[in-house]
């Protein structure tokens, strides 16, 4: 079956440090891969994809995922972390058809 | 980035009542959109994919006689839930497939059934 796995509930990371949020993903073909961020009570927010090229895909405000095919891994990593990034993320994978399946999400919660 | 506009934001309905949720994609036409099921600290959980002019399809166990879709014309398509139960309760998104077949997301309605 295809699915995509966010290890982690939650990370904590303390401001001006790195931060990693895991994803690993099991699907058939190449993937389309991506990465979300939801704040309360909003829709989801675009951070970047991965769909051909590049291994390391850049993304809005500073984050960045590395594609890794043998892993199955598209880890998201910013190199200082801000409060602000304080969110609910999501990796998620486009399919045939172009369905997006999600992960079950991880809490971010960046301390001053 | 292109815009996709949901409304309402957020509902509170009578429990038997039926919801409407509208979909608009404002500056793009969307052959296919998706409507997806949030439960409060969970994933979305994709509940149906709305073609236009044609039946959507919807996920194994989703009820389509209770959630009912339609995609009338390229820039809408709207989620009915119909004799609406407190069980009901979610936040329901959805998602437009753009022309490089990335999906914009809309911000979301909070169903509120009391």
């Amino acid at each position: 079956a295809q699915s995509v796995a966010q290890p982690e509930d939650q990370v904590n990371v303390a401001e001006g440090n790195p931060l990693t949020v895991k994803c690993t993903y099991s699907v058939s073909g190449n993937p389309y891969l991506f990465w979300y961020v939801q704040y309360p009570n909003r829709g989801l927010q675009f951070l970047l994809k991965y769909i051909t090229g590049d291994n390391l895909v850049k993304g809005s405000y500073g984050f960045e995922a590395e594609f890794n095919k043998s892993q199955t891994s598209f880890h998201l990593k910013k190199p200082s972390a801000l409060v602000s990034d304080s969110a609910l993320y999501f990796c998620a994978v486009s399919l045939e058809g172009f369905k997006t399946i999600f992960g079950a999400g991880t809490r971010l919660f960046v301390k001053a | 980035g292109a815009v996709v506009s949901q409304h309402p934001s957020w509902v509170i309905c009578k429990s038997g009542t039926s919801v409407k949720i509208e979909c608009r994609s404002l500056d793009f036409q969307a052959t296919t959109m998706f409507w997806y099921r949030q439960f409060p600290k969970q994933s979305l959980m994709l509940m149906a994919t709305s073609n236009e002019g044609s039946k959507a399809t919807y996920e194994q166990g989703v009820e389509k006689d209770k959630f009912l879709i339609n995609h009338a014309s390229l820039t809408l398509s709207t989620l009915t839930v119909t004799s609406a139960h407190p069980e009901d309760s979610s936040f329901y998104i959805c998602s437009a497939l753009g022309v490089n077949t990335e999906a914009f997301f809309g911000q979301g309605t909070r169903l509120t059934v009391v």
